[in-house]
């Protein structure tokens, strides 16, 4: 998995606050998407970006959740006031094509919600 | 709606023999599949892929086969050893669509 960098690999948050969830893509991937994988669950699709444009966002919940791929720096998974059905592994992958033919993935956030 | 469906939560193999993961899906506009390799704490790591007009694709000890009748695609590893151990994805995706679709996956143990 070198190449997409995740951070932080494990996040705690208290209910009702902030989780910010950074990716920054392979070198030379402008293609950034991020999954959600719950407990005894398959990874689910959230939603694709490219360099500041949101390309698809259909997997994301309607409420709380945002994602931005700014023109510099990283991709940003944000999840305001959060409950415990927030708590999951969130992957972050990168490709260098729309059309992509296989993701490279991150190592992962793994997210808890205390 | 779960459109990839890997109906084997696990799978125990000993050393040196043949492991068949199984893959089923729903959408027929699916026309490209992969297989994801996970170790715990890990990122799935890409493994093998075969597109719609192939029913074969091999590399190494892995091959994967692709039944389009039958919405299914299977995963072959021969000789199966211990370092193969893991949860293996299968996911899916059409010409028109920018996401894959994962089944839940399969966990395989390989026995020394």
């Amino acid at each position: 998995n070198a190449g997409v960098m995740q951070n932080p690999r494990h996040l705690v948050r208290r209910r009702g606050q902030e989780a910010r969830l950074r990716c920054s893509p392979m070198k030379g991937h402008s293609h950034v998407y991020w999954y959600r994988q719950l407990p005894e669950e398959g990874l689910k699709f959230m939603v694709y970006l490219q360099k500041e444009n949101i390309i698809d966002e259909s997997g994301m919940p309607k409420e709380r959740f945002s994602a931005e791929f700014p023109k510099e720096g990283p991709s940003i998974l944000r999840i305001q006031q959060v409950v415990r059905g927030d708590s999951a592994a969130y992957f972050c992958a990168s490709s260098p094509s729309a059309r992509n033919y296989g993701y490279t993935f991150g190592s992962g956030t793994r997210l808890t919600v205390v | 709606d779960q459109q990839v469906k890997q109906n084997s939560p696990s799978l125990s193999v000993q050393e040196g023999r043949i492991s068949i993961l199984n893959c089923d899906y729903t959408n027929s506009m699916f026309d490209y599949f992969l297989w994801y390799k996970k170790y715990p704490a890990e990122g799935p790591t890409f493994l093998i892929s075969i597109s719609s007009i192939k029913d074969k694709n091999e590399d190494g000890r892995f091959t994967v086969f692709l039944n389009k009748s039958a919405k299914h695609l299977s995963l072959h590893i021969v000789p199966s050893q211990p370092g193969d151990s893991a949860v293996y994805f299968c996911a899916a995706s059409g010409n028109t669509g920018n996401q894959f679709y994962f089944g839940t996956g399969t966990s395989l143990t390989v026995i020394p």
